[in-house]
């Protein structure tokens, strides 16, 4: 079955650092490549996403681009902040997007002054 | 954009009593909600998908019986835990599929803190 694998956290940088959080997938197909984010107390929210191979998400200063030949999607962002402190799911779906999401571990990620 | 809310936000319980939370998309319509289980420090689990006007497919190891899902219209999918234990207790969370950018989008409810006692 589909299963996505995202490096393991608690990640703590300091800000302005610059982050790379791994992330690789299996599964059948051509599946959609998503970054959602979760912040303290609140709901996921979906960072960026990618549908098709060499594909780049961009959302807020973050990036991951869809390589389908090592099967990853590894998001990264040049200068973080104390705000980008939360945890980050690497998820992928079917074709549509609308199907269900199959998420990796979560990686939390800690950014200090 | 879509919105999803969840209610409660949070509820504690006594073991044996059950406990039903809504999941209700607020400017958009859904055939299919999402239903998933959070462990903390780890990632979300499926559990179940909900459909409007049928029954909802569960994930494999998951209890039908345990897990009652009710789909009773297009913004609503309720969940209700069945006889409840500490076991159950977690964070759980519903999406809704709408379209955005060109395609779908899962838009999630911000969580349900189940505590058994």
């Amino acid at each position: 079955g589909d299963s996505v694998t995202q490096m393991e956290g608690p990640v703590t940088l300091s800000e302005e650092a610059f982050l790379t959080i791994n992330c690789t997938y299996t599964a059948t197909g051509y599946p959609s490549l998503f970054w959602y984010v979760q912040y303290p107390g609140e709901g996921l929210q979906l960072l960026l996403k990618a549908t098709k191979a060499d594909d780049k998400g961009s959302n807020k200063g973050f990036e991951a681009t869809y390589r389908k030949e090592t099967t990853s999607f590894h998001l990264e962002k040049g200068s973080v902040q104390v705000s980008d402190s939360a945890v980050y799911f690497c998820a992928l779906s079917g074709a549509g997007g609308g199907n269900k999401l199959t998420f990796g571990t979560g990686t939390q990620l800690k950014v200090e002054l | 954009g879509a919105v999803v809310s969840q209610h409660p936000s949070w509820v504690i319980c006594k073991s044996g009593t059950s406990v039903k939370i809504e999941c209700r998309s607020l400017d958009f319509q859904a055939t299919t909600m999402f239903w998933y289980r959070q462990f903390p420090k780890q990632s979300l689990m499926l559990m179940a998908t909900s459909n409007e006007g049928s029954k909802a497919t569960y994930e494999q190891g998951v209890e039908k019986d345990k897990f009652l899902i009710n789909h009773a219209s297009l913004t609503l999918s309720t969940l209700t835990v069945t006889s409840a234990h500490p076991e159950d207790s977690s964070f759980y969370i519903c999406s809704a599929p709408w379209v955005a950018g060109g395609g779908y989008e899962q838009f999630f409810g911000p969580g349900t803190r189940l505590t058994v006692l």
